[in-house]
């Protein structure tokens, strides 16, 4: 069965700086990878998606992710944060209908 | 375009109780799919419904049903209410095309769900 991994349960960056969110996932073919952002109280926005091709995604807000193959990593980057992207968010896999998610990272952004 | 609704946003039940979830897809998606948030955790996968059927189901026991309508608008129903069943449920909506989901899938807001 297919699995994902957050190593990262809570990040806290100062705003401006640059983010990256670690995502590790377990599946026998290429998968496909989401991220998923969470405001408190809020449902799931899409950052982002990788099928196939290019490795490096671009998605909304600035935030990019890089599909590894080798290292079975998916992770996703912003060059300067911003203090509203302060969230939880969530990594996920869907070799078939179902997503299968990590236990997500928060994000803090502090002043 | 209106994105995946869900009503009601809030529900209080007690332990026993059964409860209706509700939940309209984004415009042009004919299929929905339910998660479990429970608190601190990733979002469970539930069920998911394409032609008024169930077509793939997560490992949740059988008080968990669902049921798809012709407007492709969907109903979670949980029977028999126990104190673990509060979380906040999530629908999502997909197309498929085919006879395949194309896996992306958009969210609702959730409905909070509290069993006292």
């Amino acid at each position: 069965a297919q699995s994902v991994t957050q190593p990262d349960i809570h990040i806290t960056v100062s705003e401006g700086a640059s983010l990256e969110l670690r995502c590790n996932y377990s599946y026998g073919a290429t998968p496909y990878l989401f991220w998923y952002v969470q405001s408190p109280g809020q449902g799931l926005q899409l950052l982002l998606k990788y099928f196939s091709g290019d490795t490096l995604v671009q998605g909304i807000k600035g935030f990019e992710a890089e599909f590894k193959r080798s290292q079975s990593s998916f992770n996703l980057r912003k060059p300067s944060v911003h203090w509203s992207d302060a969230a939880e968010y969530f990594c996920a896999v869907a070799p078939q209908r179902a997503l299968t998610f990590g236990s997500g990272t928060r994000l803090q952004v502090q002043p | 375009d209106a994105g995946v609704t869900q009503s009601p946003t809030h529900l209080i039940k007690t332990r026993g109780q059964q409860v209706t979830l509700r939940c309209s897809p984004k415009s042009g998606h004919d299929t929905v799919s339910w998660y479990q948030q429970a608190l601190g955790q990733g979002p469970q996968f539930i069920f998911q419904y394409y032609e008024e059927e169930e077509r793939q189901r997560g490992n949740f026991p059988d008080r968990f049903s669902g049921h798809q309508f012709p407007n492709y608008s969907s109903e979670l129903n949980v029977n028999a209410l126990l104190l673990g069943d509060s979380a906040l449920y999530l629908c999502a909506s997909s197309y498929t095309t085919g006879g395949l989901s194309t896996d992306t899938q958009y969210f609702g807001p959730g409905t909070r769900l509290t069993v006292l």
